[in-house]
Parts: C-alpha cells; structure tokens; sequence
C-alpha cells in the first residue's frame, strides 16, 4: 500500500530565504515520486519528479527535490522564495507500473505563503 | 499546445438538474481520470479509465457516472447534483505504458450548484 504525509498544512517564509516543504511517502514497491503546484483555481502543473534515476531531481522554476530511500523522505527545496512561488504543493506517490495500478496517491498538501 | 482541456471552465448548474462536465486530451494517454476537488484539499479520485476499462473508488457516490466513447474524451455525468457537489472537477491523464508515469492535469471545470 501506498501513502504520502505532508508534514506542514502551512509554510511561511520571506522572499529571498530558502523554501523547505517536507514529504514523506510509504509504498510496497519502488515508488515514483512527484510535486505539483496548484495556484488558485487553476489546475496542478508538474513542477519535478523521481522515477529511480538520480536521487537529485531538479525541476521548474528553481525548484529541487532529494529522494532519500532511507528515510523514506521527498523534501522540496528551493533557494529563494519569489513571490510568485506563493502557492500550495502537492506530494504525491505512484507505485505504477510495478503494482500494475494507475492510481496516484496525495499528500493533504502545503501552503506556501511569500511574505515581502 | 493545449494537451489536457476541459470545458466549461465554469459550470452553474440548479440543485437535482442533471450536469455533464467534459475533458478531451491530445497526448493519446490510456489512462484518463476525474477527481473532485474541494476548497483547501487534495484532489480526490473519482473513478479512471484504463483504455475502456472503467475503475471506480468506493467510495464515489452512485451519483457520479463516466463515459469514454474514445482515447480522446472522458466525461463526468452528475445525475443530481446536491450542495455537496459543489466543487473542482479536475481531469488528468497519465501514459500509462512508458515515460516519466507523471499525470497531467486539464485548468479544471468549477461547479456551483444553486
């Protein structure tokens, strides 16, 4: 079985510092892992994701994420907050194809605030 | 460039009246799904479909029927629709046989229901 924790509801940094949004995931198999962003009523755009290649994933607007198998942890980083980033994440987990499902599990997600 | 569309954007419909929200996708993905989406949460999977073959949640009312006539298009039928329903309905599809296995996912259709 599958699942996802979201460590924070909510994440409040000042633009310029460092983002962290924490992830941690189970799953029976060797997951894929993924982040999405959703800005307000809008649909979920694929910021970056693992699916067993390298441990360091890089993704869209400055975004990174390190899998960490023995810790079972997908973090989110970011150098510097942009006010633009003000949005809420997404973790999700995918045991497809080795589980032979096609279901994709959600984190309860993270606000990001910016703060000027 | 559009991949993954759906219409309408936004959609009134009255309490009880019969809605039918829509999604086509360019990407000739096998698996296409809905999920609902409520103010502050994570989207909630509704049902999705590999090709023709139909996967239904458990707990997805008896409410929400789906069809896919072909690879293209999958609709989300809401037989009466009730307060509660009242929602993002966001529509997402995956390759399902290769790639990244990443979803992606249409602007969403917002119902409000009167």
């Amino acid at each position: 079985a599958q699942s996802v924790t979201q460590l924070d509801s909510h994440v409040s940094v000042s633009e310029g510092t460092p983002v962290l949004l924490r992830c941690n995931y189970s799953s029976s198999y060797s997951p894929s892992l993924f982040w999405y962003v959703q800005h307000p009523n809008k649909g979920l755009q694929l910021l970056l994701k693992y699916t067993s290649a390298a441990t360091l994933v890089k993704g869209i607007n400055g975004f990174e994420a390190e899998f960490k198998k023995s810790e079972t942890s997908f973090h989110l980083t970011k150098p510097s907050a942009h006010m633009s980033d003000a949005a809420e994440y997404f973790c999700v987990v995918s045991d497809h194809p080795l589980s032979g499902t096609y279901k994709y599990i959600f984190g309860t997600g993270t606000r990001l605030k910016v703060l000027a | 460039d559009a991949m993954v569309i759906q219409n309408p954007r936004y959609q009134v419909t009255q309490f009880g009246k019969p809605v039918t929200l829509s999604c086509s996708q360019t990407l000739n993905h096998n698996v296409m799904y809905w999920y609902q989406q409520k103010s502050s949460q994570a989207p909630k999977l509704l049902f999705h479909y590999y090709d023709k073959d139909f996967n239904n949640e458990a707990d997805t009312p008896d409410n929400f029927q789906s069809r896919r006539p072909n690879t293209s298009f999958c609709f989300l039928d809401i037989r009466s629709p009730g307060l509660g329903d009242a929602a993002m309905y966001l529509c997402a599809t995956s390759s399902g046989t290769s790639g990244g296995y990443e979803q992606y996912f249409g602007p969403g259709t917002r119902l409000t229901v009167t």
